[in-house]
């Protein structure tokens, strides 16, 4: 019953590193999403992938590029790390994108830059 | 982006109390999400609303989808300790993204 499944757990990196933060999904979703939480605030989108083959920026993009590599899985990279960039990472998916389709999550990256 | 006003930022009850907290934009929304989030995990849908006025319960939860579209509600009946953690609602305006509350943290004291 795994659902939405994120690597790593927990990294720690150092100012200007670069990492890809991996998600896979095994309901045969069509959409799939990248959120960051920070404390006090709501999860805000980062990007969205609506189907496989297509990506669109969300909320708060800056920094941040993803790739959607197949219907499973929909990757995130931060090419150069910034401490603003320290949150805890939520991949997401839901049967259509985009329509009131509830997200399932999992269980989030969570992410420290030095 | 939008961020959705939840209310209250934080609950300390007894077991057995009832709970209530809400959630209000200054949009109109299409749909409501009601959303639990424990430590070091992800959230989990607890109560989905696609409706003006639309009741709907799961359990000892029930949601509400406010008359006016801007605002939902959530209720606890019978507060346990396992109702611990923090409670998100989500909404969406039209076809766009889910827009997240900043979230209630609950604490059940037994």
């Amino acid at each position: 019953n795994a659902g939405v499944t994120q690597t790593p757990k927990f990294q720690v990196l150092k100012t200007g590193q670069s990492m890809t933060l991996q998600c896979a999904q095994d309901m045969n979703h069509n959409s799939m999403y990248w959120y960051r939480q920070d404390p006090g605030m709501g999860l805000r989108l980062i990007y969205y992938s609506a189907s496989e083959g297509t990506t669109d920026k969300g909320e708060v993009p800056n920094g941040y590029n993803v790739s959607r590599l197949n219907k499973r899985e929909f990757s995130l990279r931060l090419e150069s790390a910034a401490p603003s960039q320290t949150s805890v990472y939520f991949c997401a998916s839901s049967e259509v994108g985009l329509s009131n389709q509830p997200q399932h999550f999992g269980d989030g990256t969570r992410l420290s830059i030095l | 982006g939008q961020q959705l006003n939840q209310s209250p930022q934080s609950m300390f009850i007894q077991e057995g109390e009832d709970v209530s907290m809400n959630c209000t934009s200054s949009s109109i929304f299409n749909t409501w999400l009601w959303y639990k989030q424990d430590p070091g995990e992800g959230p989990v849908l607890l109560i989905a609303l696609y409706k003006a006025g639309e009741l709907t319960s799961n359990g000892r939860l029930t949601a509400q989808f406010g008359i006016t579209r801007k605002d939902s509600f959530l209720n606890i009946s019978a507060s346990i300790p396992s109702d611990v953690g923090i409670y998100f609602c989500a909404g969406q305006e039209g076809s766009n993204q889910f827009y997240f509350g900043t979230g209630t943290s609950l604490t059940v004291i037994p």
